[in-house]
């Protein structure tokens, strides 16, 4: 089975822009988690989705924002994307969300 | 509130000799524990988890509810154990994984 996808594999944006990455999860895994990874703060959870619909979300504002779609593949959105949202942002499969979760390589987004 | 401590950035041992990665949680339910590592180049991965009780790698770890803990141990590290280390907390029927820091292993020949 081919792992979990995540493109872009790196993005550099400007302060105030938007972006979009996607994620696309092992075939038969149906629940797609979002992580932030930063040196300060670690690994924080932002959202979970299942069957498209989202199931649990972090402590992040408003401006990231998620969806996912009937092939349960994900995209994660930063609206009016600040330096602070430099890092990297990590997505994560599995079956149904409680079994354990299979990483993707991240995409690395520097904002400047 | 949640919360998952690996006191240890960085752990450096010789190739052989014992090694534990410490973890204590915040939690005053029942958790459901985990062990991910991360390989130089590699994606994250899960090691272990505490409802398995099994030995990975060589790599062992028992929930001790007492202490609030769950540390990692190998009785002889190798050097392909080189690697970052993080323990991860699943409180009740959430399923988002609360994480530690992490700890960076360096194992020496």
């Amino acid at each position: 089975k081919a792992g979990v996808t995540q493109t872009p594999r790196y993005l550099i944006k400007t302060r105030g822009q938007q972006v979009t990455l996607s994620c696309s999860p092992i075939s038969g895994h149906r629940s797609v988690s979002w992580y932030q990874q930063t040196p300060g703060q670690g690994l924080q959870f932002l959202f979970e989705y299942f069957s498209e619909t989202q199931r649990n979300k972090g402590n992040f504002p408003g401006r990231f924002s998620g969806r996912q779609f009937s092939n349960s593949r994900s995209e994660m959105n930063v609206s009016t994307l600040e330096l602070g949202d430099s890092a990297l942002y990590l997505c994560a499969s599995s079956p149904d969300g409680n079994s354990p979760l299979h990483f993707g390589n991240g995409t690395r987004l520097t904002v400047t | 509130a949640q919360r998952v401590t690996q006191p240890e950035k960085l752990l450096s041992v010789f190739k052989g000799a014992p090694v534990e990665l410490k973890c204590n949680y915040s939690y005053s339910g029942s958790p459901e524990l985990f062990w991910y590592v991360q390989y130089s180049r590699q994606r994250l991965q899960l090691l272990l988890r505490h409802i398995s009780r099994e030995s990975i790698k060589g790599f062992t770890a028992d929930l001790n509810k007492g202490e609030t803990s769950f540390h990692l141990k190998k009785p002889f590290a190798q050097e392909e154990d080189s690697a970052m280390y993080y323990c991860a907390l699943r409180a009740g029927n959430n399923r988002k994984l609360i994480w530690g820091l992490g700890t960076s292993l360096a194992v020496n020949p």
